[in-house]
């Protein structure tokens, strides 16, 4: 079975400050890999993808994650951060089950992130 | 319009009481998710379907169901619902690359 960890619940960084969130993850077999943001009351928007080729993704947001397959993790970064970015951001991680070949997605628990001015 | 909407966003109910959580999408997608989230513990899934005869459990599906009307529509019911199961509730679709669109959530309060 897959599964998603993302260390810190609460991140909080100063205006213009790295922001770098972290996630890594258990599978059994190449997954794919998601970030996803949520703003308050609001439902989730991608972020990036990971599916295959080059490992450092670009997203939007100027945000960007790298997978790498020996560390088993997918963090996410922005070199500065803004006052919008103040959001929760989800990893998430998707890989074929054994039985049906089908995917499934699994989601970590989250983490806040705080800008502050 | 928006590619993924659900009703109703905000719903308070009784324990015991049936409820219906309806999800339609205008993305063309045949597949569809029900998930729950609750502070702390991300999202979790609850049901997904395939396409309209193929529905699976989630990790979380004891004390729910689902019905997959037509490739647009698929909805979340609560037989008998229970204070534990207040939280918020999004459906998704995905494409074949498995990236998912939420839709706004829906808020339900169980008394």
């Amino acid at each position: 079975a897959q599964s998603v960890t993302q260390l810190g619940s609460h991140v909080s960084v100063s205006e213009g400050a790295l922001v770098l969130l972290r996630c890594n993850y258990s599978s059994s077999v190449p997954p794919y890999l998601f970030w996803y943001v949520q703003y308050p009351n609001q439902g989730l928007q991608l972020l990036l993808k990971y599916t295959t080729g080059a490992t450092l993704v670009k997203g939007i947001n100027g945000f960007e994650a790298e997978f790498k397959k020996s560390e088993t993790s997918f963090h996410l970064t922005k070199p500065s951060a803004h006052m919008s970015d103040a959001a929760e951001y989800f990893c998430a991680v998707s890989d074929r089950g054994a039985s049906t070949g089908r995917r499934a997605l699994t989601f970590g628990s989250g983490t806040r992130l705080q800008v502050q001015p | 319009d928006a590619d993924v909407t659900q009703t109703p966003r905000n719903r308070i109910t009784k324990t015991g009481k049936r409820i219906m959580l309806e999800c339609s999408q205008t993305k063309g997608h045949d597949r569809m998710y029900w998930y729950r989230q609750d502070p702390g513990l991300g999202l979790r899934l609850i049901y997904y379907s395939f396409d309209v005869k193929d529905i699976n459990k989630g990790e979380i599906s004891d004390g729910y169901s689902v019905s997959r009307q037509a490739q647009a529509k698929f909805s979340l019911s609560l037989e008998s619902a229970i204070p534990n199961q207040t939280a918020l509730y999004f459906c998704a679709t995905s494409d074949w690359q498995e990236t998912q669109y939420f839709g706004p959530g829906t808020r339900l309060l169980v008394l």
